[in-house]
């Protein structure tokens, strides 16, 4: 089974802390793996893609990757309420691109 | 850009009644998906597509089937509607595929099945 499995939250953090979003996957042929962001009743978006060890940095947004673990995470810094979202963790395999049930973050002012 | 347009966008059938999620595209992309999203669930991967007269099978796609007749357009069938395939549906389209990551979705259709 290529599981992908995130914590489902909420996760609740002040305006302008760091948010820290962990997800494993269970399929070790992955070969990219991807964040998107959900807001309530709307359809995923990609914020972030991460294909080789360690980090990378896109602004406030910050995904890790650890293969060797099978871990990859999303360090959302300087968090603002307009990041209040569900995100979600993909990893790809062939034309399988498997999500997490994604982590609710919200933002409090 | 339109994007990805799906329709429709609401819709509520009775058990063994039978639809189609029409899913249209105006990106010229290859790659075409069909999800479903469950409440508090991710998306689970139904049929996919890589290009007109291609179609191949996700992780759940039982009670479901797909054409690609066109490049543009991705219709799914439901048959036989039960009310487990009550959910939230999204179309997706990829210029190069899933290894890059750039799904577009379309604004998903919510299915219920009384």
């Amino acid at each position: 089974q290529k599981e992908v499995e995130q914590n489902s939250g909420p996760l609740s953090v002040p305006e302008g802390a760091i948010a820290s979003l962990n997800c494993t996957y269970s399929d070790r042929g992955s070969q990219s793996f991807f964040w998107y962001r959900q807001y309530s009743g709307k359809s995923p978006e990609l914020i972030m893609s991460i294909y080789s060890n360690g980090d990378k940095e896109d602004g406030r947004f910050t995904a890790q990757l650890n293969k060797a673990s099978q871990y990859v995470s999303l360090l959302i810094r300087d968090s603002q309420p307009s990041d209040s979202a569900t995100y979600l963790c993909a990893a790809y395999n062939n034309n399988d691109m498997r999500f997490g049930a994604g982590t609710r973050l919200t933002v409090k002012p | 850009n339109a994007g990805v347009t799906q329709t429709p966008k609401f819709r509520i059938l009775k058990i063994g009644q039978s639809m189609t999620l029409q899913c249209t595209q105006d990106m010229n992309h290859n790659y075409m998906y069909w999800y479903r999203q469950d409440p508090g669930m991710g998306l689970k991967l139904i049929y996919y597509s890589v290009g007109a007269g291609i179609t191949d099978k996700g992780e759940v796609p039982n009670g479901y089937n797909v054409s690609r007749s066109t490049t543009e357009d991705f219709p799914l069938r439901l048959e036989l509607a039960a009310p487990s395939q009550t959910s939230v549906y999204f179309c997706a389209s990829s210029k190069t595929g899933g290894d890059t990551g750039e799904l577009f979705f379309g604004e998903g259709s919510r299915l219920t099945v009384l």
